[in-house]
């Protein structure tokens, strides 16, 4: 199965943006989902396909899609962001599913 | 309230068996795809498998082909796995997790149970 690559950290200002990479050859063909994963919990669906966000999701979270590469923007990053990112997408044959390696922000 | 409840992670020995089930409630069970993910202690999340709404189609993670098998029983919204042949590796807390789409399979999963811990230790 294909890979989805992601930086292990990053960390962003109160208030500021901050973009969350991931990239892979199986995005070129497959919108990427974004996941947020907080100590001790499961992992909650942030984002998923051009930029649809589940209820209950603020807008400050969105996603841009180009070549092989998947992009999460938090937009005024608050404090309850500070969590395990995760991409995920069908990977390159359609049948099986792989997850990013995963982004750790933190908000200073 | 979308409601999934994973059980059955215990510590077994490496080469046993174990059936994990997944209890769902407040949606219409029979009508959406379930996956099974798993995190390994400190680690990142790993696809596991994927039933279709219907059981007519399953799929497995190269890690896992062979030797576990997904299944559903819709009359009891719920979901299992079995999985034989265990190794170390296999160590993880698993994940139930709902399909958004209806009626078919995409990598948008919208609900997550707390997870279940499988331990695989001599």
């Amino acid at each position: 199965s294909s890979e989805l690559t992601q930086d292990p950290a990053v960390s962003v200002a109160l208030g500021q943006t901050v973009r969350i990479t991931c990239q892979g050859d199986s995005l070129r063909n497959y919108y990427a989902s974004w996941y947020q994963q907080k100590p001790g919990q499961a992992p909650v669906l942030v984002i998923f396909g051009k930029n649809y966000r589940p209820s209950g999701i603020p807008d400050r979270f969105s996603v841009s899609n180009s070549g092989n590469t998947a992009s999460l923007t938090i937009t005024g990053a608050q404090a309850q962001d500070e969590a395990d990112y995760y991409c995920n997408s069908r990977d390159s044959s359609g049948i099986q599913y792989v997850f990013g390696t995963g982004t750790k922000v933190t908000v200073l | 309230e979308v409601q999934l409840v994973e059980s059955g992670g215990v510590v077994v020995q490496p080469g046993g068996s174990l059936r994990l089930s997944c209890a769902a409630s407040g949606f219409t069970f029979d009508d959406y795809a379930i996956h099974w993910v798993r995190q390994a202690p400190g680690k990142g999340l790993e696809w596991v498998s994927l039933i279709s709404w219907d059981s007519g189609s399953t799929y497995y993670a190269d890690s896992v082909k062979g030797r576990f098998t997904i299944s559903r029983d819709n009359s009891k919204s719920s979901l299992f796995l079995q999985m034989n042949s265990l190794r170390a590796e296999d160590t993880a807390l698993y994940y139930c997790a709902k399909d958004s789409e209806f009626r078919s399979d995409t990598a948008h999963f919208d609900s997550w149970g707390p997870g279940t811990l499988v331990t695989v230790s001599s």
